[in-house]
């Protein structure tokens, strides 16, 4: 079983829609999550962490259900820009390994 | 946050030759990763470079394969060894963020095709 396993799309939405993404991750021992953004053809970078409350960032919520092992991520009112793949991380309690799932295709549509 | 610069950005090579892909970053840090992102795979861990001892490798990645440098605590290189079809990918350095916030910074990659 894959440490962590996304949806991977693609989702094709219209401008001004609401879309979510989910993750599930295998090893309940896991301590941090992260969403990453990765645009065509560049390099991953952090959207947002995600934290057992729940965090929000803007149109941005993000989810974590550690009982269930699942973090999701909430777009709300799409743009344009937010056209990209979306990257679900894990990283252990011990050890350098991050974990990434295999991304989640978003395009927003005019 | 951290920049780091990889180099080359691209390249095509020939079956059964070496490349070596160089990662300098702007600061200081004590662990620098090496990743693998294959087309329409997620990103995979190759090693963790150290300064002053060698790299430590993941499972299904071997020095002799990816040799890795790590002369001081801005720089490293990572090394595609005889390389097949099968290593075209792109590789990216990462590095942690330094307050430990659990943050991954990436390069731009180095997307590597052989032929």
């Amino acid at each position: 079983r894959k440490e962590v396993e996304q949806d991977p799309g693609p989702f094709n939405v219209p401008e001004g829609a609401t879309v979510a993404f989910n993750c599930t991750y295998s090893n309940s021992a896991s301590q941090s999550f992260f969403w990453y953004r990765q645009d065509c053809r560049k390099e991953p970078k952090l959207l947002m962490s995600v934290y057992s409350s729940g965090n929000e960032d803007g149109r941005f919520t993000a989810q974590l259900n550690r009982a269930s092992q699942y973090i999701s991520l909430l777009i709300r009112d799409s743009k344009l820009s937010d056209s990209a793949t979306y990257l679900c991380v894990v990283r252990p309690n011990t050890g350098n390994q991050f974990y990434f799932g295999t991304g989640t295709s978003l395009t927003v549509i005019p | 946050s951290a920049v780091i610069s990889q180099k080359p950005s691209r390249d095509i090579c020939q079956r059964g030759t070496s490349l070596t892909i160089q990662c300098q970053v702007d600061s200081q840090v004590t662990m620098m990763f090496w990743y693998r992102q294959q087309p329409g795979q997620s990103l995979t861990l190759i090693a963790t470079a150290n300064q002053g001892s060698e790299a430590t490798y993941e499972s299904g990645f071997v020095i002799d394969k990816f040799p890795i440098s790590r002369p001081n605590l801005t720089f490293s290189t990572l090394t595609v060894s005889n390389m097949s079809p099968e290593d075209s990918s792109i590789y990216l350095c990462s590095v942690t963020d330094r307050r430990n916030t659990g943050e991954l910074f990436f390069g731009e990659g180095s997307r590597l095709t052989v032929l």
